[in-house]
């Protein structure tokens, strides 16, 4: 079985930019979860998307967001980007909520 | 607010000797996890507790959960250099809370 995969892998944006990052789980899991990994925060929860309906959000501003589609891809978004968002980004599957498999993650540095 | 805390937060040790990684939560919750990170790589599951009393073994290392006092321990038997990366404990109630990370360095 395929693991998680995570598009691309590595993103060099500008301040003020905005970019979105892709995330396909695992077959058959439904259920999709995007983290934020920094030194200084850890590693941080955005959100869970589960049947193309976003069933838990984190304490993030407005300008990430995210979507998952019929096929359980899911992408995260992020506008009005800022030095501080530069992070690795995981996303994670899993079947019911239940074991998460994470995927290699994309590293975003803003410039 | 759920809030998990790890500790030791960094952890030196010598091969074959045995140590504790704590991971202590604030409130109940479904399911606590357990996740090793070698540097610049993902997460790696290693353990999923579920129930008070649960106790899991993988090798070298055993997870075990006390609902009761909110401890989870990560038991590490006679390491190895294989063993060094970061671990993470993960508490689940509503969303999954992550502990800030125990990096273990053992040393040959």
């Amino acid at each position: 079985k395929a693991g998680v995969t995570q598009t691309p892998r590595y993103l060099i944006k500008t301040r003020g930019q905005q970019v979105t990052l892709s995330c396909s789980p695992i077959s058959g899991h439904r259920s999709v979860s995007w983290y934020q990994q920094t030194p200084g925060q850890g590693l941080q929860f955005l959100f869970e998307y589960f049947s193309e309906t976003q069933r838990n959000k984190g304490n993030f501003p407005g300008r990430f967001s995210g979507r998952q589609f019929s096929n359980s891809r899911s992408e995260m978004n992020v506008s009005t980007l800022e030095l501080g968002d530069s992070a690795l980004y995981l996303c994670a599957s899993s079947h019911s909520g239940y074991e998460q498999y994470f995927g290699p993650g994309t590293r975003l540095t803003v410039t | 607010e759920l809030k998990v805390e790890q500790n030791p937060l960094f952890l030196s040790m010598q091969e074959g000797k045995n140590y504790t990684i704590y991971c202590n939560y604030s409130t109940t919750s479904d399911r606590l996890y357990w996740y090793r990170q070698d540097p610049g790589k993902s997460l790696e599951s290693l353990f999923v507790l579920l129930s008070n009393g649960a106790v899991k073994q993988e090798g070298r290392l055993m997870a075990s959960l006390d609902t009761k006092a909110r401890l989870s321990t990560l038991h590490i038997t006679a390491a190895v250099h294989d063993l060094s990366a970061t671990y993470f404990c993960a508490v689940e109630n509503d969303k999954i809370i992550f502990g800030k990370g125990t990096r273990l360095h053992i040393l040959p």
